[in-house]
């Protein structure tokens, strides 16, 4: 099982709103990443967790916070968020560590798109 | 920004035909990867050559990596209209462990 699945597929929010994306894995990544990525742009780094634990924080406004309740899966808690932050929302997993063989490839979900009002 | 370029920014070919793009980066490497997008969906990872490589293959794909000059090629042979996508060039920079920089994309469209 190669696939990360992320729900909501869409997401539309006023931006007094909370709400929460959330991701999913079972290849047994123990590195999973939240990317931003606007229209014809690649995707932004946002933050990383590894074993669990956030070890990159891409001064993301504080709008946007992570969770990552166990090794499988990871949130991102909306709150308060601009029009500008209408994005897709990609989460990826892979291997945490430099790894000489398998290289850090990421495996990505197929993104929330979400809409900011 | 560490980002890396790639040109060109879109490409239109023929079914049939090859498709070339180019990536360019800033710093050193541990290893380049390529990843294509279909619109509005999650990124595949297609192949992945190491700093010490020169060339690799996988199926209709061949990728080039020059560390002299900071950049890479992707060649898709034979493309089909199924290739039509955005792909990026996206590499691990040496000491940023988990971290993946992107390319600014190429966006491929094959026509019948």
């Amino acid at each position: 099982d190669t696939e990360v699945t992320q729900t909501p597929k869409h997401l539309v929010m006023g931006m007094t709103n909370k709400k929460s994306l959330k991701c999913e894995q079972h290849m047994g990544h123990r590195a999973m990443y939240w990317y931003k990525q606007k229209a014809k742009k690649p995707p932004e780094l946002m933050f990383v967790y590894s074993y669990e634990k956030l070890s990159i924080n891409e001064s993301v406004p504080s709008r946007f916070s992570p969770e990552c309740p166990n090794s499988s899966l990871l949130n991102l808690h909306l709150h308060a968020l601009q029009p500008e932050d209408s994005a897709l929302y990609l989460c990826a997993s892979s291997q945490p560590l430099p790894d000489r063989f398998r290289g850090n490839i990421q495996y990505f979900g197929a993104g929330t798109r979400l809409s900011v009002l | 920004s560490q980002q890396g370029e790639e040109d060109p920014q879109a490409l239109s070919i023929q079914e049939g035909e090859n498709a070339t793009m180019n990536c360019s980066y800033k710093t050193s490497i541990n290893n380049l990867q390529w990843y294509r997008q279909n619109s509005g969906r999650g990124l595949v990872h297609l192949i992945l050559i190491r700093s010490n490589e020169r060339e690799k293959h996988s199926g209709r794909l061949r990728v080039t990596l020059d560390t002299s000059k900071k950049s890479s090629s992707l060649l898709i042979t034979a493309s089909r209209a199924a290739d039509t996508a955005s792909y990026f060039c996206a590499t691990r920079n040496t000491g940023t462990a988990s971290k993946l920089t992107f390319g600014t994309g190429t966006r491929l469209q094959v026509t019948l």
